[in-house]
């Protein structure tokens, strides 16, 4: 697609599931970055990847969150055990470079725990 | 101190009326900066970025004042569509990360 792709667009969890957000970046995008938003708040910074590495995870809240990134492509964000603080907008956002200022969006992954 | 600061408003501002903010950055190493606007429930987009020399898009001019420390913004004969949140970006010249305001809400009334 042309764009940056999220899936699921919604997703309703009770506390204790485990969830699996996907994100398909913009094609020969290498920059890859993972944020959540809670409501009325700003983008709080989850992880990086720089092709198929994570040189920087330190934005994960916990161990149980999790990302990866496969053939510099897909990207799936994985939140073990949900907790309702783990409500948010989930937001993915592709560059062509690192450091690059105009990411590109998907439309987020609504989560809510329940 | 959060690295980018901005008023998180809102501006309420009559339409036609010009509007202005400002966001306030602590890392002097800071090289590139930019807006970006997020509509309510939506993701967000950029609007422009900042160059040293400041710059004009339309009824938007940004300015960057590296000695003080900020970015601002201005709109001009504001529009009811510009109702937004509006957010400061910076980049980190040591590294790949791109620093977020919370952003600045404005709310444009006919």
């Amino acid at each position: 697609g042309a764009g940056v792709s999220q899936s699921p667009s919604n997703k309703v969890t009770e506390k204790g599931k485990d969830v699996e957000l996907r994100c398909d970046p913009i094609s020969g995008h290498t920059a890859l970055y993972w944020y959540r938003q809670s409501l009325g708040q700003g983008l709080e910074f989850l992880i990086y990847f720089q092709g198929n590495s994570a040189p920087d995870k330190s934005g994960l809240p916990s161990d149980r969150f999790s990302a990866e990134r496969t053939g510099g492509s897909v990207s799936t964000l994985t939140i073990q055990r949900t907790q309702q603080e783990d409500s948010a907008v989930y937001l993915c956002a592709s560059s062509l470079l690192p450091r690059e200022g105009e990411a590109f969006f998907g439309q987020g992954t609504r989560l809510t725990v329940v | 101190r959060k690295e980018v600061e901005q008023d998180p408003g809102p501006f309420n501002v009559p339409e036609g009326a010009t509007v202005a903010f400002n966001c306030t950055y602590s890392n002097s190493a800071s090289q590139s900066f930019f807006w970006y606007r997020q509509d309510c429930r939506k993701e967000p987009k950029l609007l422009m970025s900042v160059y040293s020399s400041g710059n004009e898009d339309g009824r938007f001019t940004a300015q960057l004042n590296r000695a003080s420390q900020y970015i601002s913004l201005l709109i001009r004969d504001s529009k009811l569509s510009d109702s937004a949140t509006y957010l400061c970006v910076g980049s980190s010249g040591s590294n790949y990360q791109l620093i977020w305001g919370a952003g600045t809400k404005l709310i444009i009334k006919p």
